[in-house]
């Protein structure tokens, strides 16, 4: 089955600097690329997705980029702000319908 | 719309005790999953059902049952339960789009404790 690993297991950050988390998957069949961001105590919430025929997206202060040849993706997050703090994980669709795997999961700590 | 909603938000359960754990979305989504949340481990699925009437299992199924009563209901049901079950456990529902997309919307999540 899928397996995606991503790093890293923590972040540390200055408000105002950017960010960068990295994930690789395995399944080359692999389309679909959805960032979720966890809150403490809260729900995971999706932020960006990306599907395989596309290498970029962008949406306000966050991106993500997709390289299919090498197996990864990448979430950006610039201008970073206190209440960018959270649980960042991300995600992969294989083979099976519908099945997300997901990563280890990335806490990121934006510092005032 | 309430999306996806989930019952008990707290449990606490005794080794060997059974338990139900109740999820339903309000957004016609065809497919449900069940997954458990453990510090360092991300989310890991335990069951899916892709459409009313068929359930398949994840990457953690042992020790647990589930069962699609709807098309908005999906429960998850531990038979006896150990302190390896001790966990966040999350559902959520998508629905495939015509882009091909699967985006999942979660439930708040259940924070079961067995003792």
């Amino acid at each position: 089955g899928e397996n995606v690993e991503q790093h890293p297991s923590t972040l540390s950050v200055q408000e105002g600097d950017s960010a960068v988390i990295k994930c690789t998957y395995s399944d080359s069949a692999s389309n679909y690329f959805p960032w979720y961001k966890q809150e403490l105590g809260k729900r995971p919430q999706l932020i960006i997705d990306i599907r395989s025929n596309v290498g970029e997206k962008k949406d306000q202060r966050i991106a993500v980029t997709l390289n299919k040849t090498a197996k990864h993706f990448s979430l950006h997050i610039t201008e970073t702000q206190p209440e960018d703090s959270a649980v960042y994980f991300c995600a992969a669709k294989g083979r099976e319908y519908g099945k997300l795997t997901f990563g280890q999961g990335t806490i990121l700590t934006v510092h005032p | 719309n309430a999306g996806v909603t989930q019952t008990p938000k707290f449990q606490v359960l005794k080794t060997g005790q059974s338990m139900t754990l109740q999820c339903a979305q309000d957004m016609n989504h065809n497919s449900m999953y069940w997954y458990r949340q453990d510090p360092g481990m991300g989310l890991r699925l335990i069951y899916y059902s892709a459409s009313e009437g068929t359930t398949d299992k994840g990457e953690v199924p042992n020790g647990y049952n589930v069962s699609r009563l709807n098309k908005r209901e999906f429960s998850l049901r531990l038979e006896s339960a150990a302190p390896s079950q001790t966990s966040v456990y999350f559902c959520a529902s998508s629905v495939l789009s015509s882009g091909g997309t699967d985006t999942q919307y979660f439930g708040p999540g259940t924070r079961l404790t067995v003792l």
